[in-house]
């Protein structure tokens, strides 16, 4: 039930293009849902996170879509560069049990 | 930079020992999370510490445990290794568990079990 899905393992895309991946979670006590960003060899670092109470959240050209009666969310990156080729992982997080629960994760590679 | 540091970057051991590795928040953050990454598991969370209390569990065997120290730094000890052992550890620090979403991680020690 603390689960949160992932989709797909790997997406290439073309410079300037679209990236979009997906995730769909089943626990409705999460209370955020961030995005991470995992360059090779680097730790993942916080990209854009969500409120459960927000349909869309953009910053630059990376937004968060959020639909709770599907729960379910997305990340979308806009014009796509060749320099957001990395590991994606979204996640739920839970104030009370204070933990971050990460999807398996997206490689990314942008084609340029 | 993250601000959180990690130690050491690489290990490589034999099956049945034991290894530390110690991590050392960002400047000001109470908290810090362990996380084990596998190519099979993806990243799991092992353990949380906030001011040198436990504050939550996860995935974490009885072998492995840790620590927050009164300078908040934290060691994650893992003991009797197995081969399944095998994988990239981070430490990650956020503020305070209000904010437990954005969390700041560390580069990571890869250990290698032979």
């Amino acid at each position: 039930q603390q689960q949160v899905k992932q989709s797909p393992q790997s997406l290439i895309v073309q410079k300037g293009g679209i990236s979009i991946i997906n995730c769909a979670y089943e626990n409705t006590a999460f209370d955020y849902f961030p995005w991470y960003q995992q360059f090779p060899g680097k730790g993942p670092a916080l990209l854009i996170a969500i409120r459960p109470d927000v349909s869309e959240k953009k910053e630059g050209r990376f937004t968060i879509s959020f639909n709770k009666s599907a729960k379910q969310f997305s990340l979308h990156i806009m014009d796509s560069q060749p320099g957001d080729s990395a590991t994606y992982f979204c996640a739920g997080s839970f104030q009370g049990a204070q933990k971050l629960v990460f999807g398996q994760g997206t490689r990314l590679t942008i084609n340029p | 930079d993250s601000g959180v540091t990690q130690t050491p970057k690489h290990l490589i051991t034999a099956t049945g020992q034991r290894v530390t590795l110690r991590c050392s928040p960002r400047s000001g953050d109470l908290s810090v999370y362990w996380y084990q990454q596998s190519l099979d598991q993806g990243l799991q969370f092992l353990i949380q510490y906030y001011n040198g209390e436990e504050r939550a569990k996860g995935n974490i065997l009885e072998r492995f445990s840790a620590q927050q120290f009164p300078d908040l730094h934290s060691e994650l000890n893992l003991s009797s290794l197995e081969l399944g052992d095998s994988a990239l550890y981070f430490c990650a620090s956020s503020k305070n568990p209000g904010q437990g979403y954005e969390q700041y991680f560390g580069p990571g020690t890869r250990l290698t079990v032979t």
